[in-house]
């Protein structure tokens, strides 16, 4: 089951920071929160992970609170192309075969 | 990242015949993959999870005499859709995941229509 939860949808003008937040309050000490991205009628994209602290890549930048309670995933400069959903997910273990379950995701638009 | 295939990208069939589809791992040893299927604007629901060489779990509610899943290989896992049905149109994904990765890599879905 889902552990998180996420703003059904959300928009970005185009060249801006997308921040988009996920609470994962019932989170254990040892999960990790995942974030993956669908864009529409293709498989899900990995983008980032993070355990409690702050992460960032090529793609985007985890933020997790102090009490790990919930998260933000920063796309620092959002492009048409970044119109997806984007899906928070929480799991134990990085280097085990656990489960990925999806929630409901947010629904991000890019607008130019 | 990693690259999961996953053959074919959609496919029709009659009602009551059966289909299989196709995952692999191309550039990494895949020693779990998962099923997922999806309903139009809904997320991904996990059907299964498999373990190469063992016999797959499936989440509740998922008949495994209908999903039949096979794991022989660390490079391919497939879905075989028995006795499909129209109710069993969806776009089914897979996802991929190493030993010692610590993300999953998903293929690029099937979209299955039963007619």
């Amino acid at each position: 089951d889902a552990k998180t939860t996420q703003p059904p949808s959300m928009d970005c003008a185009e060249g801006r920071a997308a921040n988009l937040p996920c609470n994962h309050s019932t989170i254990s000490g040892n999960e990790y929160v995942y974030w993956y991205r669908q864009i529409h009628s293709q498989g899900p994209q990995y983008i980032i992970h993070g355990l409690k602290n702050n992460e960032t890549n090529e793609m985007a930048s985890l933020i997790i609170t102090e009490d790990r309670k919930s998260s933000t995933l920063i796309l620092p400069h959002a492009t048409l192309r970044d119109t997806a959903v984007y899906y928070c997910i929480v799991r134990v273990a990085p280097n085990t075969g656990n489960q990925f379950y999806f929630g409901t995701g947010t629904s991000l638009t890019v607008i130019p | 990242g990693a690259v999961v295939s996953q053959h074919p990208s959609w496919v029709i069939c009659k009602s009551g015949t059966s289909v299989k589809i196709e995952c692999r791992s191309l550039d990494f040893q895949a020693t779990t993959m998962f099923w997922y299927r999806q309903f139009p604007k809904q997320s991904l629901m996990l059907m299964a999870t498999s373990n190469e060489g063992s016999k797959a779990t499936y989440e509740q509610g998922v008949e495994k005499d209908k999903f039949l899943i096979n794991h022989a290989s660390l490079t391919l896992s497939t879905l075989t859709v028995t006795s499909a049905h129209p109710e069993d149109s969806s776009f089914y994904i897979c996802s991929a995941k190493g030993a010692r990765g610590t993300e999953a890599f998903f293929g690029q879905g099937t979209r299955l229509t039963v007619v």
